[in-house]
């Protein structure tokens, strides 16, 4: 069975430009997380989704939406980027998101120039 | 605001030795989980851990919870070089510590 996969592996944007990152959860797993991964950092928690709804949002700025389709794909949608944006993005999916392991994409690796 | 705090953030230990990892947090929980990272590669999942005195253990790696003492350890026991890689503890899901980098020499 194929994994958490994201969509692109690798992006470069320049400052107030926005960008939408995807996520394929494992098939199955109705509930999906994102985590921004600063270099020698741990992962930030900024969304979590379950049956197409947020059940769950981090410290970041309004800046920061996404949204589960019902097919539970997940996309991350950043506007007028930041500098300070740039990071590994991660989704994990997991069956319903509450006791059980999250399984974690390869992430999408954000550049912001 | 629930705050994650690992310690040591970064340990260098020599293979065949034993050491813990220590994860403390701030509020009260019952769900903590452990992960390893490789270098450039994302998160695997290593334990769950769901109530008071859960102890799981997978090779040379044992996880427990004291959810009293809000404190979840690490134990690694006889260091190989393959265990080398950055550990994160994680809480309710959701905020992670900052990480251990373990790197195991021979």
């Amino acid at each position: 069975d194929a994994g958490v996969t994201q969509s692109p592996t690798h992006l470069i944007k320049t400052r107030g430009q926005h960008v939408t990152l995807r996520c394929s959860p494992i098939s199955g797993h109705k509930s999906v997380s994102w985590y921004q991964q600063v270099l020698g950092q741990g992962p930030q928690f900024i969304f979590q989704y379950y049956e197409k709804e947020e059940r769950g949002r981090g410290n970041f700025p309004d800046r920061f939406s996404a949204r589960q389709f019902p097919n539970y794909s997940s996309e991350l949608n950043v506007n007028a980027l930041l500098l300070g944006d740039s990071a590994l993005y991660l989704c994990a999916s997991s069956l319903t998101g509450l006791n059980q392991p999250q399984h974690f994409g390869d992430g999408t690796r954000l550049s912001i120039l | 605001e629930l705050k994650v705090e690992q310690n040591p953030l970064f340990l260098s230990m020599q293979e065949g030795k034993n050491y813990t990892i220590y994860c403390n947090y701030s509020t009260t929980s019952d769900r903590l989980y452990w992960y390893r990272q490789d270098p450039g590669k994302s998160l695997e999942s290593l334990f769950v851990l769901l109530s008071n005195g859960a102890v799981k253990q997978e090779g040379r790696l044992m996880a427990s919870l004291d959810t009293k003492a809000r404190l979840s350890t690490l134990h690694i026991t006889a260091a190989v070089h393959d265990l080398s890689a950055t550990y994160f503890c994680a809480v309710d899901d959701m905020r992670f510590g900052a990480g251990t980098r373990l790197t195991v020499k021979p």
